[in-house]
């Protein structure tokens, strides 16, 4: 079966930009959780989506919201970019039983 | 914010020694604790998910076991191999609402 899949895998931005990365679950997966890895703060929750429903939220700023479809793909949109949003963004299907690869974001 | 320690930081084995490291969580309100080993440049990988008091569980020559009352988990690896090589996190989602908090990991480097 085919795993999580992110897109894209790297991506700069500018700062003040917007940025949307998505991710596709294993097929027949609901649920979606998203996750900041940075050296400073290591591996931190953003949210969780399960059938179109924020279900949890970790404790990041409004800049950064998410959704998901009906097909259970999510995106996730992060506005007004900081120097201090340069991270991996992974994406898990079921609570972190699979992850995707990642997406690298740089903000210059 | 919940307390999630892991211990030590970093290790370097020889190839062939048994190894183990720990994860101490808030031992209140507990829901589940997982484990994740996370080679460079690749993505996590689930290894366990524990929910019982004294669970011990075992994959290959990797196990670990979880004493909620304590607040601990150990990781325990038997005959370190070089593809052992990685960060091995883990993760305390409390009970009430399933966000969780990850430990900084303990980096493993086996050494042939």
């Amino acid at each position: 079966k085919a795993g999580v899949t992110q897109t894209p895998r790297y991506l700069i931005k500018t700062r003040g930009q917007q940025v949307t990365l998505s991710c596709s679950p294993i097929s027949g997966h609901r649920s979606v959780s998203w996750y900041q890895q940075t050296p400073g703060q290591g591996l931190q929750f953003l949210f969780e989506y399960f059938s179109e429903t924020q279900r949890n939220k970790g404790n990041f700023p409004g800049r950064f919201s998410g959704r998901q479809f009906s097909n259970s793909r999510s995106e996730m949109n992060v506005s007004t970019l900081e120097l201090g949003d340069s991270a991996l963004y992974l994406c898990a299907s079921i609570r972190g039983d699979t992850f995707g690869s990642g997406t690298r974001l740089t903000v210059v | 914010i919940l307390n999630v320690e892991q211990s030590p930081q970093s290790l370097h084995v020889q190839e062939g020694d048994s190894t183990n490291f720990t994860c101490s969580f808030p031992s209140s309100n507990f829901y589940a604790l997982h484990w994740y080993r996370w080679e460079t440049a690749k993505s996590p990988e689930a290894l366990f998910v524990m929910t019982l008091n004294g669970d011990e569980k075992k994959k290959g020559r990797i196990s670990a076991t979880l004493n909620t009352k304590e607040g601990y988990s150990y990781l325990y690896i038997k005959g370190s191999q070089p593809e052992d090589s990685a960060t091995y996190l883990c993760a305390y989602p409390s009970g009430g609402s399933y966000i969780p908090t990850f430990g900084r990991g303990t980096s493993l480097i086996v050494h042939p």
